[in-house]
């Protein structure tokens, strides 16, 4: 079956730390690999994605993923959280439709 | 752009009753997609089509669930003989066509069954 792992339920850090959210996957093929954010009482919103090239990806609010083939990897990455980092984010994986990953609440504190 | 509108917002019903979803995507994009989201866990895919013809049904849809998308425009969602079980969120999404690219989700309708 396939799958996308997200270890961790909650991933807290204080603002102005790097942020790590981690994410493996188990799909067929070279999936094209997405990270979705959802705020409270919002959809769900597009992060960035891999398609192919360059490991290192850049998306959306100062946020970054590496991806790593051998370890079918796509962890989510940002320098330095800001408290409005606070949200609930998705893995996903696949092509025409997606796995998603049961997320991971991101909490940024003061 | 005015984004993927979902209607109903909140849907209460009792076992056994039928209820339709409505999707109105971004009217640009030719794809899709219906998925279902229960707390704790990531959406779950349904559905999908590519303007009006539904390329792809997931296992998770049982006979009681069926999709539309007559005019290649908005899409419906029917669940007949609601149960229990089927109490969840349900997320329409579009894209534009071609591979990987990104989903613009709607606000979902939840579905609370009785």
């Amino acid at each position: 079956a396939q799958s996308v792992a997200q270890p961790e339920d909650q991933v807290n850090v204080a603002e102005g730390n790097p942020l790590t959210v981690k994410c493996t996957y188990s799909v067929s093929g070279n999936p094209y690999l997405f990270w979705y954010v959802q705020y409270p009482n919002r959809g769900l919103q597009f992060l960035l994605k891999y398609i192919t090239g360059d490991n290192l990806v850049k998306g959306s609010y100062g946020f970054e993923a590496e991806f790593n083939k051998s370890q079918t990897s796509f962890h989510l990455k940002k320098p330095s959280a800001l408290v409005s980092d606070s949200a609930l984010y998705f893995c996903a994986a696949g092509f025409q439709k997606l796995v998603f990953g049961t997320g991971t609440r991101l909490l940024v504190s003061p | 752009d005015t984004g993927v509108s979902q209607d109903p917002r909140h849907k209460i019903t009792k076992r056994g009753q039928n209820v339709t979803f409505r999707c109105d995507p971004i009217s640009e994009h030719n794809r899709l997609y219906w998925y279902r989201q229960t707390l704790g866990q990531g959406p779950e895919f349904l559905t999908y089509f590519q303007n009006e013809a539904q390329l792809e049904k997931s296992r998770l849809l049982s006979d009681r669930f069926s999709a539309e998308r007559p005019k290649g425009s908005f899409s419906t969602l029917e669940i007949q003989r609601t149960e229990q079980g089927d109490s969840a969120m349900y997320l329409c999404a579009s894209s534009k066509p071609g591979g990987g690219e990104k989903l613009f989700f709607g606000s979902g309708t939840q579905l609370s069954v009785l």
